[in-house]
């Protein structure tokens, strides 16, 4: 079945610092990919999404591209602040998920990041 | 904009107990789907409904139930409560389109079985 795997953390960086968080998945169709942000003692929020090879996701300063060749939606930000320490889960929609579940969103493990002044 | 809502957003019960969940989706959306959340884990597919029928169904243990109302709202109901059920439960719903476009959650109800 389709899957979603992102690297662990707890990531912790000092403000103003380059940020990737991995992310690579299996899925059986052409799965739509998503990166939402939990922050703490709040539910989950959409961050960015790309719904086809090639597209780039944006929002609040935070880019994925959706990497076909390499599964890949690794999440990016140039340049952190304080108020992005949250954990981030990578996840992805695949409507063609026969035998799976179809529609539903699949998630990673979740990465903490923790952003220090 | 309307949200989703979920109530309560917190509920203390003890084991073997019964609890039940309510969400209410945005406006016109058709689609509900329930997660489960343990502490420190990545949100679980438990059950999900569209057009007041089940449309798939998860890791959701045979002591949970759940349904959709005519006006859309779903309730998670909950009986014999295991310790291993404390865990923060969302909802999220969707129309047409948001399998591509992400669905919204609401806040979760933070379960806590003692």
């Amino acid at each position: 079945g389709d899957s979603v795997t992102q690297m662990e953390g707890p990531v912790t960086l000092s403000e103003e610092a380059f940020l990737t968080i991995n992310c690579t998945y299996t899925a059986t169709g052409y799965p739509s990919l998503f990166w939402y942000v939990q922050y703490p003692g709040e539910g989950l929020q959409l961050l960015l999404k790309a719904t086809k090879a090639d597209d780039k996701g944006s929002n609040k300063g935070f880019e994925a591209t959706y990497r076909k060749e390499t599964t890949s939606f690794h999440l990016e930000k140039g340049s952190v602040q304080v108020s992005d320490s949250a954990v981030y889960f990578c996840a992805l929609s695949d409507l063609m998920n026969y035998g799976g579940s179809q529609g539903n969103l699949i998630f990673g493990k979740g990465t903490k990041l923790s952003v220090k002044p | 904009a309307a949200g989703v809502i979920q109530s309560p957003r917190h509920l203390i019960k003890e084991k073997r107990e019964t609890a039940t969940l309510k969400c209410y989706p945005i406006p016109r959306h058709d689609t509900v789907y329930w997660y489960q959340q343990g502490p420190g884990q990545d949100p679980q597919f438990l059950i999900s409904f569209y057009e007041k029928m089940q449309s798939d169904k998860g890791s959701i243990p045979d002591r949970f139930s759940a349904q959709q109302f005519s006006d859309y709202h779903s309730e998670l109901n909950m009986s014999s409560l295991e310790l291993g059920d404390s865990a923060l439960y969302f909802c999220a719903s969707g129309g047409a389109g948001e399998a591509y476009y992400g669905y919204t959650f609401g806040s979760g109800t933070r379960l806590t079985v003692v």
